[in-house]
């Protein structure tokens, strides 16, 4: 069974470009969360999607936004970088987002603004 | 709310000794689940073990087992005769029920572990 995958693994923006980050779950998952890892924030909840819908969002500005797909695929957007979003990006994908479903994790995607 | 927390910043072992990472919780809801997750330097997450609070027994992964003590509200991570390969970063991680179908998982700060040969 094929993992979570990301793309692009690796990026390099400027301030002020907006970037598109892909996550494709795991076949049969329908819940996708994203996450910040930054050395000096740790790993931060941006927000979660089920069946198309955001169900859940952590305390990040409208910058960031996501969406997701009738194949559970899902993107995030960020707008206006700035150099504060160098991070890695990380998806993860369950099932439905219960409380005692693992969570799945993608490779991550490697943010860079410089 | 919610709440994870690590208190072991770093720590070194020695190959083939018994480690125990520590993890602490806080929450009201009385309905949760608890993982830990190996990152080593490549980034990427590696889902280890989950117990759920209503589970009677520790749950236990090959060399990996959890030590839930809910009444102290803490689930610590044993690894058992350590190798090379365990050198990561260890995080812990808590998901709620909620009061709605929406539940996010938070992490801890997570423990740096290195295994000395």
């Amino acid at each position: 069974k094929a993992g979570v995958t990301q793309t692009p693994r690796y990026l390099i923006k400027t301030r002020g470009q907006q970037v598109t980050l892909s996550c494709s779950p795991i076949s049969g998952h329908r819940s996708v969360s994203w996450y910040q890892q930054t050395p000096g924030q740790g790993l931060q909840f941006l927000f979660e999607y089920f069946s198309e819908t955001q169900r859940n969002k952590g305390n990040f500005p409208g910058r960031f936004s996501g969406r997701q797909f009738s194949n559970s695929r899902s993107e995030m957007n960020v707008s206006t970088l700035e150099l504060g979003d160098s991070a890695l990006y990380l998806c993860a994908s369950s099932r439905a987002g219960g409380e005692g479903e693992t969570q799945y994790f993608g490779p991550g995607t490697r943010l860079l603004v410089l | 709310a919610q709440k994870i927390t690590q208190t072991q910043p770093g720590m070194f072992v020695q190959e083939k000794e018994a480690v125990t990472l520590d993890c602490t919780y806080d929450t009201s809801d009385p309905s949760y689940g608890l993982f830990w997750y190996k990152q080593p330097s490549s980034g990427e997450m590696i889902f280890l073990i989950y117990q759920g609070s209503y589970d009677q027994q520790n749950a236990t992964e090959g060399r990996y087992s959890l030590n839930f003590q809910k009444a102290r509200k803490s689930a610590n991570l044993v690894i058992s005769a350590s190798q090379l390969g365990d050198s990561a970063m260890y995080f812990c991680a808590m998901r709620e029920r909620g009061y709605s179908s929406a539940s996010k998982i938070i992490f801890g700060s997570g423990t740096r572990l290195s295994i000395r040969p």
